[in-house]
């Protein structure tokens, strides 16, 4: 079957960089995408890996490795607003375009 | 905003009844999927329409189904309701030009059955 794993929390004051890790396991794979969803809201898109290397959008960047399997989502210059929930998602092979996720990371900044 | 809508935000039921659920696609997005949150589960797939067709199934329950009409706008239907059906209950779209791998989600009907 396909999994993700990723860390359930991770803590850092504002103005820090924090990396957010996700391995999978996928029998075909389209690429790792990152949502962001913060409490009670609707997760949000952040950014898409589809090839090997670093993605940069402002603040956060993401990263793949597909011959590792993993991949993490890193946040820099960390703000109050950035504390949320953080998803990493697959292509569900079994299901078309739907997305499996991993159980999400809770970013929790402090200042 | 991702220009997708969900009705209604929150609904609050029974044990046994029977609720709909309603979205509205993102302009231009032919593909619709439906997702259930759970504290325990997480997000959890289960089932996506593409112009008005089902294109693939995830962990529906036999007690739910889901139809998308000629709007593109998509129901979910969720019967015999059970305690544990409480949760979350996302709409996200995409397939719209230059949307590439992203989903927009709507912001969601939370779903308590008592």
């Amino acid at each position: 079957g396909q999994s993700l794993e990723q860390p359930s929390e991770v803590t850092a004051v504002e103005g820090a960089i924090v990396q957010i890790n996700c391995t999978y396991q996928t029998s075909g794979f389209y690429g790792l995408s990152w949502y962001q969803q913060h409490d009670g809201g609707a997760p949000t898109f952040l950014s898409y890996n589809g090839l090997d290397g670093l993605e940069e959008t402002g603040r956060f960047s993401s990263f793949l490795s597909r011959s590792d399997s993993y991949g993490y989502l890193l946040l820099q210059e960390l703000q109050m607003k950035d504390s949320a929930s953080y998803f990493c998602a697959v292509r569900d092979t079994q299901a078309g375009t739907a997305l499996i996720f991993g159980k999400g990371t809770t970013l929790s900044v402090s200042s | 905003d991702s220009g997708v809508t969900q009705t209604p935000k929150h609904l609050i039921t029974a044990t046994g009844q029977r609720v709909t659920l309603r979205c509205s696609p993102r302009s231009g997005d032919l593909s619709v999927y439906w997702y259930q949150q759970s504290l325990d589960q997480g997000l959890q797939f289960l089932i996506q329409y593409y112009n008005g067709e089902e294109r693939a199934k995830g962990n529906i329950l036999e007690r739910f189904s889901a139809q998308q009409f000629p709007d593109l706008h998509s129901e979910l239907n969720l019967s015999s309701l059970e305690l544990g059906d409480s949760a979350l209950y996302f709409c996200a779209s995409s397939g719209g030009v230059g949307s590439g791998e992203t989903q927009y989600f709507g912001p969601g009907t939370r779903l308590l059955v008592l």
